[in-house]
């Protein structure tokens, strides 16, 4: 079956360490996504690829990195200048048309030790 | 700039009851709107999208939405809702230009079922 695949589904921080949260998707889309969410918050956009080897800022972009070297892959790190890393991670992938919803993957919690 | 509003942060229904979500939006444009299901812990399911035409648009599980221009909103609606539907649920708008920048989602609304 076709989807998106995010992983740890749990991961921990310590200060001052950069971590990597995966994101897969074999639905052949072009356009991928990472969003945060905080309780009541909804979701608010980090970084957005329409393209491989190219991204661009999304909202909150400031603590966080990612790349596209690969069609199928978009990693975000969330590095050490982040200072308040904890929240729930959701990575989306589409076809890039305008007509088309995004699809979800089952998010990463990420927690500060 | 698009954004969305959901004016309830809880609502809570009987089970058997009819369920009314509301959203309101601002976009200066046509807007592309979705309703969006999440359960704890999961990731969002897509209940119905809007495009175009027709203003009232079916969905999955048996879930409505009607796009109302003059009041730039567009309310999930439910007949009679199931123990099954208690979740958190996100109104979403996306950039008629391709939505390629991503969705601006509502904070969402919490449903609590009642037995």
């Amino acid at each position: 079956d076709g989807g998106i695949t995010q992983s740890p589904k749990y991961l921990f921080r310590k200060e001052g360490q950069n971590v990597t949260l995966s994101c897969e998707q074999n639905l052949n889309h072009d356009a991928m996504y990472w969003y945060r969410q905080d309780p009541g918050q909804g979701l608010r956009l980090i970084y957005y690829s329409q393209i491989v080897n190219d991204f661009q800022k999304g909202d909150i972009a400031e603590g966080y990195s990612v790349s596209r070297e690969k069609k199928e892959s978009f990693p975000l790190t969330v590095t050490s200048a982040q200072k308040n890393p904890t929240a729930f991670y959701l990575c989306a992938s589409t076809t890039g048309m305008g007509n088309q919803p995004q699809h979800f993957g089952d998010g990463t919690r990420l927690s500060i030790l | 700039a698009q954004s969305v509003t959901q004016p309830d942060i809880h609502i809570t229904v009987s089970e058997g009851a009819s369920l009314e979500l509301r959203c309101n939006y601002s976009y200066g444009a046509t807007p592309y709107l979705f309703w969006y299901v999440q359960s704890p812990g999961q990731g969002l399911q897509l209940l119905l999208k809007y495009f175009s035409g027709d203003t009232l648009v079916q969905g999955i599980k048996g879930f409505e939405a009607e796009f109302k221009r003059s009041q730039s909103s567009f309310n999930l609606r439910k007949p009679s809702v199931h123990w099954s539907d208690a979740a958190e649920y996100f109104c979403a708008v996306g950039a008629v230009r391709g939505g390629a920048d991503g969705l601006t989602f509502g904070k969402g609304t919490h449903l609590i079922i009642q037995p």
